[in-house]
């Protein structure tokens, strides 16, 4: 099983800043590595899919760069809607695994 | 609007037995794969099982594999995942998930409570 580690547990931002979130894998994935967001009391959402694609209707201050094993979310500028909890997904393998996850919280 | 609505989801004694459903709609829901994911109380995401777009390929976690069986039915629009032996660690909102691309989930439904308790 490919385990997912991501990093930090917690950033503490301003809305304006930049956001850099980051998802190792235990082996490589290739680029076979989303980002969903997640708000309290919501489903997921699909922000990023193989590694730096956008989803639909996802806004251009998200950004995901990496193959292989080391992965980042970047959130240009923070906005308010913005503060959730993120996490990394891979299909290179089964079983499907996720990261544990990234708060997101306002400083 | 693709829409994804579970149901049978509730309370249920250790090593019961519960099947929940995922009615599809708004897409051509016999071309997509379909899967579930659980999220037990303030923790994260945990893939639990997919299913290919014809209903012949079948995928499930570890902690899972043997005590559960998803199925499709791509007549009704449904995905189903039949739940047996049930432990306290199975105690999660169980989300039910389009496949957008080989486990890339697009669209998700809003959950249903499994709760195993005695």
């Amino acid at each position: 099983e490919i385990v997912l580690t991501q990093s930090p547990a917690t950033l503490s931002l301003s809305p304006g800043e930049r956001a850099t979130l980051s998802c190792r894998a235990s082996q490589t994935v290739s680029n076979y590595l989303a980002w969903y967001q997640q708000k309290p009391g919501q489903a997921p959402r699909l922000l990023i899919y193989d590694a730096s694609n956008r989803a639909t209707g996802i806004p251009a201050r998200f950004g995901g760069s990496g193959s292989g094993t080391d992965f980042t979310l970047t959130i240009s500028s923070l906005e308010p809607e913005d503060f959730a909890v993120y996490y990394c997904q891979q299909r290179s393998s089964w079983p499907r695994t996720f990261g544990q996850g990234t708060k997101v919280e306002i400083k | 609007e693709v829409q994804l609505l579970e149901s049978g989801g509730g309370l249920v004694q250790p090593g019961g037995s519960l099947r929940l459903s995922c009615a599809g709609s708004g897409f051509t829901f016999s071309n997509y794969g379909m899967g579930w994911v659980r999220q037990a109380p303030g923790k994260g995401l945990e893939w639990v099982s997919s299913v290919t777009p014809g209903g012949d390929n079948t995928f499930y976690a570890d902690s899972v594999k043997g005590r559960f069986a998803i199925s499709r039915d791509n007549f009704r629009n449904t995905v189903s995942l039949q739940m047996n032996s049930l432990r306290a660690d199975d105690t999660a909102l169980y989300y039910c998930a389009k496949d957008a691309s080989n486990s890339w989930f697009d669209y998700w439904g809003q959950g249903i409570w499994v709760t195993v308790s005695s």
